[in-house]
């Protein structure tokens, strides 16, 4: 079955420093996709990046950063100068196909805060 | 905004009772996907819903069930509530999702409160 493990569970950092949050999954499928999601205070999960497995390019949008490496099963975001308005849970996601309807299967998340 | 919109925001009720929470998805998205979110277990996925048709169940208990209507908008009935049942419920959508893998976008989910 698919796995996505966030082994950092909280971390704090203060303003405008460089934060990394890590995700590995485990998947036997040749073909899938990563995602990640923020979920701010407020609750709701906000989509952030959406990875295909064939594309191991970095990608980078603004202050976010992903790093997937295929090699490790890893999917990285970092968060370069990172802002207050950055505080919030992260979620690395991994799709799963279950006879053609899918499903997100989820890490548990990693709480980030962000200190002025 | 991402365009799921969730009725209601916030529930309270006691054990043993029965609700419904109401998902409207994107405009032009034909699946629905509901998932729960809970200190103990994280987000779990419950099941998915393509076109009106089910298509994949999860960890969805036999106490709770679903459907998606014609025009589109699905309801999660969860009955003999339980203390353990209080979560963060999400709607998501995604424009197909049948033999693809789309990107689900998620609503703001409803608060249940289990008394």
């Amino acid at each position: 079955a698919q796995k996505v493990t966030q082994a950092q569970t909280e971390i704090s950092v203060v303003e405008k420093e460089d934060v990394t949050l890590d995700c590995v999954y485990e998947t036997r499928d040749t073909t899938y996709y990563l995602f990640w999601y923020k979920q701010p205070p407020s609750g709701e999960l906000v989509f952030l990046i959406r990875r295909n497995s064939f594309d191991e390019q970095n990608e980078i949008s603004g202050r976010y950063s992903w790093n997937f490496q295929k090699s490790t099963s890893s999917f990285n975001f970092t968060i370069t100068a990172s802002q207050v308005v950055d505080s919030a849970v992260y979620f690395c996601a991994l799709s799963e196909e279950l006879q053609g309807a899918q499903k997100l299967v989820f890490g548990q998340g990693t709480r980030l805060t962000i200190n002025p | 905004d991402s365009g799921v919109t969730q009725t209601p925001k916030h529930l309270i009720t006691a054990t043993g009772q029965r609700v419904t929470l109401r998902c409207s998805p994107r405009s032009g998205d034909l699946s629905v996907y509901w998932y729960q979110q809970s200190l103990d277990q994280g987000l779990q996925f419950l099941i998915h819903y393509y076109n009106g048709e089910e298509r994949a169940k999860g960890n969805i208990l036999e106490r709770f069930s679903a459907q998606q209507f014609p025009d589109l908008h699905s309801e999660l009935n969860l009955s003999s509530l339980e203390l353990g049942d209080s979560a963060l419920y999400f709607c998501a959508s995604s424009a197909k999702g049948l033999f693809s893998t789309d990107t689900q976008y998620f609503g703001p989910g409803t608060r249940l409160t289990v008394l």
